[in-house]
């Protein structure tokens, strides 16, 4: 079965420090997203990506965060300066159309802000 | 964001018995409804979903009954196994404008902790 992949499984940063977090995603699927879920709480958006570009934005997503797709397989979340409240697991997902299919999630990379 | 509501934290049931996990949501836009599972250090994994101009869904031991006067959601295993137990998360997403299709983003419940028993 086709998975979406994300490297690295954990990640230790400074604060201050920027993180790259990455993903591979299902080969034919046209949509990305990256979620999060701090501890405790719940899975929540951040960003959805197609054709390109940044389709749609939660508020949490802002000038310290930015996505790309930088060679048409990997997906990738930059935090530039990262904050301890950044600390969570980090979800990359992917989908082939609408929602009623469903997107398929990566195991995610916890993140841990020291 | 209070938009999906899980408001039962944990659930036991027996092996062999039904399981009803349920979800309530506020915003009338959802178009889509979707069920995730998720084990502990695993991402969630897609179940079943069901569309708003629908009012149930099944697929082998999951079906999904929603009644949107209500606005509510629930999602029936039968018969549990362990092996079901897991975070059960409530999904749904909106369209994205008026005649749009819903390649949106998911706004998660709170997640119920399914514990079925041998």
């Amino acid at each position: 079965e086709p998975e979406v992949t994300q490297t690295p499984s954990h990640q230790v940063t400074q604060m201050g420090q920027e993180v790259i977090l990455r993903c591979v995603p299902i080969s034919n699927h046209l949509y990305f997203y990256w979620y999060r879920q701090i501890l405790g709480q719940k899975v929540e958006f951040l960003v959805s990506f197609y054709n390109n570009e940044i389709s749609e934005k939660s508020e949490i997503f802002d000038d310290q965060f930015s996505v790309e797709r930088p060679d048409g397989s990997n997906f990738t979340l930059k935090i530039r300066s990262t904050k301890l409240e950044d600390s969570a697991m980090y979800f990359c997902a992917s989908g082939s159309g609408t929602a009623i299919y469903g997107y398929t999630f990566g195991s995610g990379t916890r993140l841990t802000v020291v | 964001d209070q938009q999906v509501k899980q408001n039962s934290p944990s659930l036991s049931v027996q092996e062999g018995r039904i399981s009803i996990l349920n979800c309530d949501y506020t915003n009338s836009m959802f178009d889509y409804f979707l069920w995730y599972k998720k084990y502990p250090a695993e991402g969630p994994t897609f179940l079943i979903s069901i569309s708003s101009i629908k009012d149930k869904n099944e697929d082998g031991r999951f079906t999904v009954f929603l009644n949107k006067s209500a606005k509510h959601l629930s999602l029936h295993i039968v018969p549990s196994q362990p092996g079901d137990s897991a975070v059960y998360f409530c999904a749904a997403s909106a369209a994205l404008g008026a005649g749009g299709t819903s390649y949106g983003k998911l706004t998660f419940g709170q997640g119920t902790i399914l514990t079925v028993h041998p």
